[in-house]
Order: structure tokens, then sequence, then C-alpha cells
């Protein structure tokens, strides 16, 4: 199974913020990486698919980047309606498996 | 508008099986694999597998091997998860997601359910 990463695992940040989430994965897995937001109480969201591709009607304030083993998450300027936990998940290999999540809380 | 209706939640005891549904709607259902995920309180998503409702081809994880089955009904446009042998670390939210291909690029879950709770309880 490939192990998928997240740091940091909570974060305290402000609106008008940049904050950066970090995912490696175990091995390659070139750019088959997605990101997904999460409130609680609801299903998954997904934000960015193909490491870097914004997903329809998803804020461009959300950017991804990275290939191999290495990506990242960014939101330019936190908005209150994105106080919520953040996925990385590998669809390079089954099982697709996901990070820990990231916990992104209002300082 | 692409959604993904679940039914099937409840409280099941220790060993016994649990099915649950996934009513597509929107979208043309053969041509999208649909997923299933859960999450038990608290923690973090979990891939249980998946089934291409044109072909009926399924795959899944490892550790549900034996005890997850999961199916689809071209008819109604349904996929179904029946897990079976519960246990109380079952107990989790369980959610269907629709999942495309984006070239070779990658492959991702675009539309969930609503997510359905599973209690194990004696």
């Amino acid at each position: 199974d490939i192990q998928m990463t997240q740091s940091p695992s909570s974060l305290s940040a402000s609106v008008g913020d940049r904050v950066t989430i970090t995912c490696r994965a175990g091995q390659s897995i070139s750019t088959y990486l997605n990101w997904y937001q999460q409130t609680p109480g609801k299903a998954p969201k997904l934000l960015i698919f193909a490491a870097s591709r914004l997903q329809s009607e998803v804020p461009s304030r959300f950017s991804g980047s990275g290939s191999g083993t290495d990506f990242t998450l960014t939101i330019s300027s936190l908005q209150p309606e994105d106080f919520a936990t953040y996925y990385c998940q590998q669809s390079y290999s089954t099982p697709y498996t996901f990070g820990l999540g990231t916990r992104l809380e209002i300082k | 508008q692409v959604q993904l209706v679940q039914f099937g939640a409840g409280v099941k005891k220790p060993g016994a099986s649990v099915k649950v549904s996934c009513k597509a709607s929107g979208y043309t259902f053969s041509n999208y694999e649909i997923n299933w995920v859960r999450q038990a309180t608290g923690q973090g998503l979990e891939w249980m597998g998946w089934v291409s409702p044109h072909s009926g081809n399924t795959a899944y994880a490892q550790k549900f091997q034996g005890r997850v089955t999961i199916t689809r009904n071209t008819s109604t446009s349904t996929a179904y998860m029946e897990l079976s042998g519960l246990r109380s670390d079952d107990t989790a939210v369980y959610y269907c997601a629709r999942a495309t291909y984006y070239g070779s690029a990658t492959y991702y879950f675009d539309y969930w359910g609503q997510g359905t709770l599973v209690t194990v309880s004696s």
C-alpha cells in the first residue's frame, strides 16, 4: 500500500492568511494526487485533481502543485468557509489511500 | 445535476451483515465507476473498493477481501456495498463516490453520497 503522509496534522490561521499543506507519498505517484475538503457532518468535496487541476466551481484561491512524491495544497487568502479538514489521496494504485488529514482551525 | 443518494443505515449486531445502497441520477450511470469509502468517527478516510457499472468488475482493498461485496443494478442506477461479519470497529459512516478519469494523469472522486452511518453494537 502507498502511504500518504500529510503535514501538519493541524494548523491555526487567520482569515486572509496564506496557508500551505504538504503531502508526501511513500513512492512516486506521478500526478495521481487529489485533494479534498471536508467540513463536520458532510461528505468530502473535491478541490484539486491531478495534483494541480482545479475542480469546477472551486475558488481560485486554492491551488495545488507537485509530482512524484511531494505535493502541496495552498490557500492564498483564507476565507471563513475554508476552516475544515483537508485530505490528500493517491489514485496511482489500489488501495487508493488517503492522508490522515490536516485540520485547519481559526486562530 | 449529478446526485448520489444513499440508503441503508442502521444499528447492526456483531457478526451481522449490512447492505448500503447508492442511487445515482443526473448522469449516465454506466460510464463512471462507483467507489466506497468509510470514515470512523473522528478518523480519516478509508477506501474499500469499486465497481464498474458497465462491466460489473470490482476491486477491493485487501483489508476487506472476503467480507465486502460491491454490486450494481444498471436498471435502477444503483450501486450496493455489503459488508459481512460486522465488528465494532466497522462502526463508521460509509460513502459512495463517483470516480472520473482525467486522461492518464489521475482518477478522482468528484461526487459523493451524503454518507450512511452504520453502528455495530450488541
